[in-house]
């Protein structure tokens, strides 16, 4: 079956680098490309962006543009995102999800459990 | 960015009640539409993607319509494990997604 499994949660200063680890299985990886989404707690989705599973395309949210990596790893079928320079309104669950592409459709059909990125000083 | 307005931000049912929750985008977006439920603590899970297609598994009581600028995702007769937050999201430009709608008991 279909599975996206995250890193474990993280404690970061202002000013620091976080990087989020989604390991997937159960499909074959180089179909799908990963899209990252995180939710402050207590508020809405907002979508951060998204990679092809071969690193050859991203797609970035405006807002985070310049501050945000997205990688892949095809050997190790593993998705990560690095967001630098942390500040405290980045503390939120970052989830990672299996995007499906198509001329007719484009969404997140599965999703990993979700990582809490804490920014305290 | 297309922006993504969705209404009621939160709605109290009971079970057995129909509920329609509306989505509207900024500007046309086709049928680029999905909708997602999300209980606490959990991540979201999608019920309806290209504006009206049912993901495997989901029960038939979800439907979604709409196309353009104009969508609705209906449950036809609540059940008590659809009380949880509902959002809609278009990948037809730069992803986004709406507000979120609480549905209450």
């Amino acid at each position: 079956q279909v599975q996206l499994v995250q890193s474990g949660a993280e404690v970061k200063k202002p000013g620091a680098s976080v990087k989020v680890s989604c390991k997937a299985s159960g499909y074959n990886y180089i179909n799908y490309g990963i899209s990252w989404v995180r939710q402050v707690p207590g508020q809405g989705l907002e979508w951060l962006g998204w990679i092809s599973a071969d690193n050859s395309n991203t797609n970035f949210a405006q807002r985070l543009q310049g501050r945000v990596t997205m990688t892949t790893d095809t050997s190790t079928t593993t998705a990560y995102m690095e967001l630098r320079s942390l500040k405290s309104d980045d503390t939120a669950v970052y989830y990672c999800a299996r995007t499906v592409v198509s001329a007719a459709a484009d969404y997140f059909d599965y999703w990993g459990q979700g990582t809490l990125v804490t920014v305290s000083s | 960015d297309i922006q993504m307005t969705q209404s009621p931000s939160s709605l109290s049912a009971s079970v057995g009640d129909r509920v329609t929750i509306t989505c509207r985008a900024s500007q046309s977006i086709s049928n680029y539409l999905n909708w997602y439920q999300q209980k606490p603590g959990k991540a979201p899970k999608l019920l309806i993607y290209a504006a009206s297609s049912l993901q495997s598994g989901v029960p038939s009581r979800f439907s979604g319509s709409g196309s353009g600028t104009d969508f609705t995702l209906t449950i036809s007769s609540l059940q008590p494990e659809d009380f949880a937050t509902y959002y809609c999201q278009q990948s037809y430009s730069t992803r986004s997604f709406g507000q979120g709608t609480k549905l209450e008991i």
